[in-house]
């Protein structure tokens, strides 16, 4: 069975940094590109950032590029997200989702809530 | 970007409708086009890929289409478990981009 299980959600201040990560089972998760997805409160859903099997190719929304960094440890089965410079339009549900740049998100974490506020 | 526009926002319907979601990309996006159901404080589920085919384990009263830059989720007969809201998704290109969704309320 697939399973994608983020942590690492919390409260920060503005300004901070935090690092999410997302443990994957079930799966090769090296023969898979991978994708953050994010969801405002009461409001829909936004991509964040790909990465591919390999860590070849990484891509940002424009809302988080030089901010956010995506990385995986495909030994671990594990993708991460650094966060640094965190705003309070960063404050959302932050969901894992196998897929990549260019597939559809077939499989999707149950999300970590992220809360930017003083 | 490509701008992915979802109508209508929000819908009422009763059990057995048929019901039927569009979003118009804002330029050709080929088939690269996924719909999303989501309940609330639950994941995103895949439904359908590729603008037409049905994802594994999804009834089969659920549906896609394309006209150009069209497409459209249908469902059938409107079933007590499908209420929730719908997002279109593309993934031709980065960034990729989802509609605004679609809620779908009993009536």
């Amino acid at each position: 069975e697939v399973q994608l299980v983020e942590s690492g959600g919390g409260l920060v201040k503005p300004g901070g940094s935090l690092r999410l990560s997302c443990a994957a089972s079930g799966f090769t998760f090296s023969s898979y590109s991978m994708n953050w997805v994010r969801q405002a409160p009461g409001k829909g859903l936004e991509w964040v950032s790909s990465i591919s099997s390999s860590s070849t190719y990484m891509y940002y929304a424009d809302s988080v590029k030089g901010r956010f960094t995506i990385s995986r440890d495909n030994a671990k089965n594990s993708l991460y997200l650094q966060m640094n410079s965190l705003r309070a339009e960063d404050t959302a549900v932050y969901y894992c989702a196998r897929g990549g740049a260019y597939s559809p998100d077939d499989y999707w974490g149950q999300g970590t809530l992220v809360t930017v506020s003083s | 970007d490509i701008q992915m526009t979802q109508s209508p926002s929000s819908l009422s319907a009763s059990v057995g409708d048929r019901v039927t979601i569009t979003c118009r990309a804002s330029q050709s996006i080929s088939n690269y086009l996924n719909w999303y159901q989501q309940k609330p404080g639950k994941a995103p589920k895949l439904l359908i890929y590729a603008a037409y085919s049905l994802q594994g384990g999804v009834p089969s009263r659920f549906s896609g289409s394309r006209s150009g830059t069209d497409f459209t989720l249908t469902i059938s007969s409107l079933q007590p478990e499908d209420f929730a809201t719908y997002y279109c998704q593309q993934t031709y290109t980065t960034p990729l981009t989802f509609g605004g969704g679609t809620k779908v309320e009993i009536k």
